[in-house]
């Protein structure tokens, strides 16, 4: 019953390879980003999304592009893969609208193993 | 620097003994949220708390707020082993704004 799913869960990937997460919620939000955690270090913002067919940029948007065809879907694109984004990276949802809390519901995470 | 970038910050502690987290913000902020992460788990949402409120408890867990100083606590009274994951919290300017988060704190709790 997870809300939030991302796949793949693990992958490992070439340099110059190109790779694609994928995120599907259920929770009927608008709000879905995509967050990088690097070992031993918090979370930092990539992209978001506040509905379909239109993304903006987070805090470390470049090498990274990101899609949302639909309320439930946004992927994540790295089209030339590179050592340094060799992370795990963390999908989300949260239902931002006036008088609600702006929680944010997380999937298991994707984690990437650029050689 | 940028938070996130920095490096977790590691507390170890007794089974039963109370425990403080810190957390300093830069921004203007309405809501403060506080997540805790199992290892290889997303992270989850524990407890908030609001610019309009100084203190906030849920079971042992108590979030406080201070405005004028920036800045934000979460304690645990009598942590049990369960207790033991990454806390985190994160700010926002609003229930619309996106959540900037914080470096985190290793938490572990040993018998």
């Amino acid at each position: 019953e997870a809300a939030v799913t991302q796949s793949p869960r693990s992958k490992v990937a070439v340099t110059g390879g190109k790779v694609t997460l994928s995120c599907h919620q259920t929770n009927n939000h608008d709000y879905m980003y995509w967050y990088r955690q690097d070992t031993g270090h918090g979370l930092r913002l990539i992209h978001y999304s506040y509905v379909a067919d239109s993304t903006e940029k987070g805090d470390i948007p470049d090498g990274y592009k990101a899609s949302r065809p639909s309320q439930e879907n946004f992927s994540l694109i790295l089209e030339l893969a590179s050592l340094s984004q060799t992370a795990v990276y963390f999908c989300a949802s949260s239902d931002a609208s006036w008088g609600n809390t702006g929680q944010l519901y997380f999937g298991e995470g994707s984690k990437l193993t650029v050689l | 620097s940028q938070w996130g970038e920095e490096n977790l910050q590691a507390l170890s502690i007794q089974e039963g003994e109370d425990v403080t987290m810190n957390c300093s913000y830069k921004t203007y902020t309405t809501v403060v949220h506080w997540y805790r992460q199992d290892s290889g788990r997303g992270p989850a949402l524990i407890i908030l708390i609001r610019s309009n409120e100084r203190e906030k408890r849920s079971g042992r867990l108590r979030a406080t707020l201070d405005t004028s100083s920036q800045s934000s606590s979460l304690s645990i009274t009598a942590a049990q082993c369960e207790d033991t994951a990454v806390y985190f919290c994160a700010t926002g300017a609003s229930s619309f704004s996106k959540l900037v988060f914080g470096q985190g704190t290793s938490l572990s709790v040993v018998p």
